[in-house]
């Protein structure tokens, strides 16, 4: 039982290049998300689903997409990134609802130069 | 718009002694708080809960007070462990985070 895996760990990402970040649970749960943390700063929401199929912008959506086409699965892509998407990506899950604990993966940390 | 705040970024305490974390919020509508540790290059852990239908709720050394009138929440531990040396976030329903506060526990 893995819990929530994320890959790859580091990235350095020119200005104007794409990436997926991935991220795979194996605890069956149902909701998902995407979170960034900037120094100094709390965890923003980027992007969350509830199930398969499902997924719904958070607090800072702009400048990625994500798809959920498995429970288990739920990649962020980065399209034309920019210097302000250097952060730290965690992806976390929970069961039934956001009230729900959330487990986290160990985090992505991206540098776009 | 910090609808979760957590205003001090630091805190250092002795061992032994009562860690106090504070967290105040602006939206009356909260009434689900969470509170999540994180050590350096790992993701954030779950440590404890507490529904607004409570005023406080106890796990071990870890305790969260609420306090609905004021929009205020806070974390107690007792007593500090140099293992508690960490980062403390605390959490809302709608899966907002406050900023943290960097817990240091000196032995």
């Amino acid at each position: 039982n893995a819990g929530v895996t994320q890959t790859p760990k580091f990235r350095i990402l020119k200005i104007g290049q794409s990436m997926t970040l991935q991220c795979a649970q194996d605890m069956n749960h149902n909701y998902m998300y995407w979170y960034r943390q900037d120094p100094g700063m709390g965890l923003k929401l980027i992007y969350y689903s509830v199930g398969a199929g499902i997924t719904d912008k958070g607090e800072v959506p702009n400048g990625y997409n994500v798809s959920r086409s498995t429970t288990e699965d739920f990649p962020l892509r980065l399209e034309l990134a920019a210097p302000s998407q250097t952060s730290v990506y965690f992806c976390a899950s929970s069961l039934f609802r956001e009230t729900d604990t959330q487990y986290f993966g160990p985090g992505t940390r991206l540098t776009v130069l | 718009d910090q609808q979760v705040k957590q205003n001090s970024p630091s805190l250092s305490v002795q061992e032994g002694r009562i860690s106090i974390l504070n967290c105040d919020y602006t939206n009356s509508m909260f009434d689900y708080f969470l509170w999540y540790k994180k050590y350096p290059a790992e993701g954030p852990t779950f440590l404890i809960s507490i529904s607004s239908i409570k005023d406080k709720n106890e796990d071990g050394r870890f305790t969260v007070f609420l306090n609905k009138s004021a929009k205020h929440l806070s974390l107690h531990i007792v007593p500090s462990q140099p293992g508690d040396s960490a980062v403390y976030f605390c959490a809302a329903l709608d899966m907002r985070f406050g900023a943290g506060t960097r817990l240091t526990v000196k032995p």
